[in-house]
């Protein structure tokens, strides 16, 4: 596609449910970062990958929260036994540079809601 | 502790009027900043950047100021437009951080 996809847009789960969300980046980009946005705070940073390998995962909140990228391409983040302080927008992005020096393309968002 | 702040959450101007969002950083090794537009339900899209080695970027309507001594942004719209409503988040990289490290985002509204 011509931009980054992601899915589900929402996704609304029940405590202690498990969660996965897909990022499918820009064809042939290098770098793809996953980024967790609450409401009315700025995007922060939870993990980037260059190819498949996790150069960075300092920003996963908690041991439940697992990201892989096996081929170098399409990323899925894990939310494993979700919790209420989950709920937040994930964003995906990716870019051609091998990190952040250069422009990222962002997807819509995953809408997370844990009830 | 936050490295990239936009202490004015919000901003009202009026149309045909210039629109002025500041930044701050505390990262000495940042070197690279950017500016990000987002709307409602959408993604952030890239807007305007600037490297370290530069005081000032243009492109079109937007205008980027750096101050490094002061670690200090702004982002320049002039004329504003109705369109340009929207949140605006500084971001900046560089140094160990191979991520981008984003502000908390300044949501401006543009009166007709």
């Amino acid at each position: 596609g011509a931009g980054v996809s992601q899915s589900p847009r929402y996704k609304v789960a029940k405590r202690g449910q498990d969660v996965a969300l897909r990022c499918d980046p820009i064809s042939g980009h290098v770098s793809l970062f996953w980024y967790q946005q609450a409401l009315g705070q700025g995007p922060e940073f939870l993990t980037y990958f260059q190819n498949e390998a996790q150069l960075d995962k300092s920003g996963l909140p908690s041991d439940r929260f697992f990201a892989e990228r096996p081929e170098g391409s399409v990323s899925t983040l894990k939310i494993q036994r979700t919790q209420q302080e989950d709920s937040a927008v994930y964003l995906c992005a990716s870019s051609v540079y091998r990190d952040a020096t250069g422009e990222l393309f962002f997807g819509e968002g995953s809408r997370l809601t844990v009830l | 502790d936050q490295q990239v702040k936009q202490n004015s959450p919000s901003l009202s101007v009026q149309e045909g009027r210039i629109s002025i969002l500041n930044c701050d950083y505390t990262n000495s090794m940042f070197d690279y900043f950017l500016w990000y537009k987002k709307y409602p339900a959408e993604g952030p899209t890239f807007l305007i950047s600037i490297s370290s080695i530069k005081d000032k970027n243009e492109d079109g309507r937007f205008t980027v100021f750096l101050n490094k001594s002061a670690k200090h942004l702004s982002l320049h719209i002039v004329p504003s437009q109705p369109g340009d409503s929207a949140v605006y988040f500084c971001a900046a990289s560089g140094g160990s951080q191979g991520n981008l490290i984003f502000g908390k985002g300044t949501k401006l509204s543009v009166k007709p």
